[in-house]
């Protein structure tokens, strides 16, 4: 029973680039949650999504950021143009439905911005 | 004011002490409560969630005070492996989503 699947581990992309992030759930959790890093700081919730619907995006910046948890396949956090400032570890986690929402997190992405 | 609060650190203790962290939050309508252990450059992993009744896990005890909004984690007879960041995270209303603190560093010494 794989945990979170995130990829890629790392990457490198050059500023005005696009990034992309994948993150695939545990087996049986529907619900997808990403989360930002910056270095020294604490977690920050970004968007929270149910397959094919976005439930609640408001932790995501306005511009250059997007993401989708399509029907089939992993969610993805895509962000456009990137910025020095958007080098981070970025978290995926997952829950199922019921009473426990425990998380699971993935190892993360760790994007930097060149 | 940040929505949840912890003193950032470092925490240097030796082998074997005794160690507490604490934690407030803000928001009153917070409805469960966690604490989670982040080792460098890793992913935040379940500690364990935190009730009224208060609760302990072998070593670990953490206690919750809802008129106060205070959340504390107790470590007995630290362990070189118990070296990590430490965060206090809340979470509530309909999306559950999880509040961060900033983390506490905890470094034992040999």
């Amino acid at each position: 029973n794989a945990g979170v699947m995130q990829n890629p581990r790392h990457l490198v992309r050059r500023r005005g680039q696009e990034a992309r992030l994948r993150c695939s759930p545990m087996k049986g959790h529907s619900h997808v949650y990403w989360y930002r890093q910056l270095p020294e700081e604490g977690l920050k919730f970004m968007v929270y999504l149910q397959k094919e619907n976005i439930i609640d995006e408001s932790g995501m910046p306005k511009e250059r950021f997007s993401a989708e948890f399509p029907k089939e396949g992993p969610s993805i956090l895509r962000i456009q143009q990137v910025v020095r400032g958007d080098s981070a570890a970025y978290f995926c986690a997952s829950s199922g439905t019921g009473a426990d929402y425990g998380y699971t997190f993935g190892s993360g992405t760790r994007l930097t911005v060149v | 004011r940040k929505e949840v609060e912890q003193d950032p650190g470092p925490f240097n203790v030796p082998e074997g002490a005794t160690v507490a962290f604490n934690c407030t939050y803000s928001n009153s309508a917070s409805q469960s409560f966690f604490w989670y252990r982040q080792d460098c450059r890793k992913e935040p992993k379940l500690l364990m969630s935190v009730y009224s009744s208060g609760n302990e896990d072998g070593r670990f005890t953490a206690q919750l005070n809802r008129a106060s909004q205070y959340i504390s984690l107790l470590i007995r007879d630290s362990k070189l492996s118990d070296s990590a960041t430490y965060l206090c995270v809340v979470s509530g209303g309909a999306t559950n989503k999880l509040i961060f603190g900033t983390g506490t560093l905890l470094a034992v010494q040999p």
